[in-house]
């Protein structure tokens, strides 16, 4: 198994330019999930879905756009990328189950990016 | 809300020696699980150990045990004889009907 990947790795955007980072799962996770980490912030959540067509805003959702078309896919939109959009983000992936069951959340590597 | 609070931006340990790192938790709810995680200098995200609000026994997991401390909404982790390769940062996080939240982190620094 791949476990969660993302691409890109690196992407360097300017301002008002609009990307889609990808991320994927072959572990037939019903939740996904996408994080940006900041320095000294720790990981905030942006977005996440429970299921194929089931998606719902996080701590900081404005400026990006998911959709989840399939179980496997998690694509996160940023519209107009914005200089505090720099960041590192991390799709992640579980079982899904309720609080308080076991719920490890799979992380993939990672990408970061810049906007001038 | 929900909330993770780590207080201890950087620690130090001596090699082989007991470390525990702090974690407070806040939520109204009385089903939601507990985690800790390590992110090395290479950034990736590595599970380490699970506890869940009914579960009555500490978590354990090798060298990391986490100290649970339900009415006062604590979440230590505690890693037992250090090692080099335990520098890192340290993220405490709680699942909350899939919501996950982070905190800060506390970035351990394990000294020869």
């Amino acid at each position: 198994n791949a476990g969660v990947t993302q691409t890109p790795k690196f992407q360097v955007l300017k301002t008002g330019q609009s990307m889609t980072l990808q991320c994927a799962q072959d572990m037939n996770h019903e939740y996904m999930s996408w994080y940006r980490q900041d320095p000294g912030m720790g990981l905030r959540l942006i977005h996440y879905s429970v299921g194929a067509g089931i998606t719902d805003q996080g701590e900081v959702p404005n400026g990006y756009n998911v959709s989840r078309s399939t179980t496997e896919d998690f694509p996160l939109r940023l519209l107009s990328a914005a200089p505090s959009q720099t960041s590192v983000y991390f799709c992640a992936s579980s079982h899904g189950l309720a609080g308080g069951n076991y719920n490890e959340q799979f992380f993939g590597p990672g990408t970061r990016l810049t906007v001038l | 809300a929900q909330k993770i609070t780590q207080t201890q931006p950087g620690m130090f340990v001596q090699e082989k020696e007991a470390v525990t790192l702090d974690c407070t938790y806040d939520t109204s709810d009385q089903s939601y699980g507990l985690f800790w995680y390590k992110q090395p200098s290479s950034g990736e995200m590595i599970f380490l150990i699970y506890q869940g609000s009914y579960d009555e026994q500490n978590a354990t997991e090798g060298r990391y045990s986490l100290n649970f401390q339900k009415a006062r909404k604590s979440a230590n982790l505690v890693i037992s004889a250090s090692q080099l390769g335990d520098s890192a940062m340290y993220f405490c996080a709680m699942d909350n009907f899939n919501k996950f939240y982070f905190g800060s982190g506390t970035k351990l620094n394990v000294k020869p």
